[in-house]
């Protein structure tokens, strides 16, 4: 069975800096054509493609949050990570992590996390 | 403002039928494979069409995708309860010299 589960705090402080790590089962980082994203998704608003790493350790992001986001890999740990630095209160968000290329869609993201909610407050 | 545009609500009564759009541009949806999501209340978006037209096994043949130029189009046919939910289309940009994936800004599925 395919999981991926996200963990991370629940609160951070503004300026601060994010990580999350997603953690996937049933099948490996390293699988040709499968790569993870992160997407997010503000209280009643609509998903924010965020990161995304390939196989091949090829990474792509948001070009508007690019600067503020890196995203890795551990495939021995079957983890994938994402910092974000500089945190503001409009960061609050559930954050999810996807699997994108596996049950044959290429261009898909086939299984989610079950999400992680992060709060930025002071 | 999300790059793919998809009209904020539809609705539908029980048993009928209802279509989403998702209008793009060359640089998304004119050169890629589009998909659809179904999210519903408090928990996780679910794929419900990929490459534009396949279902995911497990996914009723009541839905169904469909791509014309810039522009793609989720069908539902014998609207369930079940189905309030709000649908996202996505897919690949290749605009500003990068790849990224994009998103719609969400249709929200009433079923009166």
């Amino acid at each position: 069975q395919v999981t991926l589960k996200e963990s991370g705090p629940v609160l951070v402080k503004p300026t601060e800096t994010l990580t999350l790590t997603c953690t996937v089962s049933g099948f490996s980082l390293s699988n040709a054509r499968m790569g993870v994203s992160w997407i997010r998704q503000p209280p009643g608003k609509a998903l924010e493609w965020l990161a995304h790493i390939f196989s091949n350790d090829e990474k792509s992001y948001s070009t508007s949050l690019k600067s503020r986001l890196t995203i890795s890999k551990d495939t021995s740990k079957s983890q994938v990570v994402l910092t974000m630095t500089n945190m503001d209160p409009v960061d609050t968000a559930t954050y999810y992590c996807a699997r994108m290329g596996g049950s044959g869609a290429p261009d898909a993201f086939d299984i989610w996390g079950q999400g992680t909610m992060v709060t930025v407050s002071s | 403002q999300s790059v793919l545009t998809q009209p904020p609500s539809v609705s539908a009564a029980p048993g009928q039928k209802v279509t989403i759009s998702c209008s793009g541009s060359s640089s998304n949806i004119g050169n890629n494979y589009v998909s659809w999501y179904q999210q519903l209340p408090g928990t996780a978006p679910k794929l419900l069409i990929y490459d534009n037209n396949k279902r995911p096994s497990g996914i009723p043949d009541r839905f169904s995708g469909s791509k014309s130029g810039t522009s793609a189009t989720l069908g539902i046919t014998g609207l369930q309860t079940g189905d309030e939910a709000d649908y996202y289309c996505g897919t690949w940009d290749s605009s500003l010299s990068a790849r990224h994936v994009v998103f719609g800004g969400g249709t929200k599925l009433t079923v009166l």
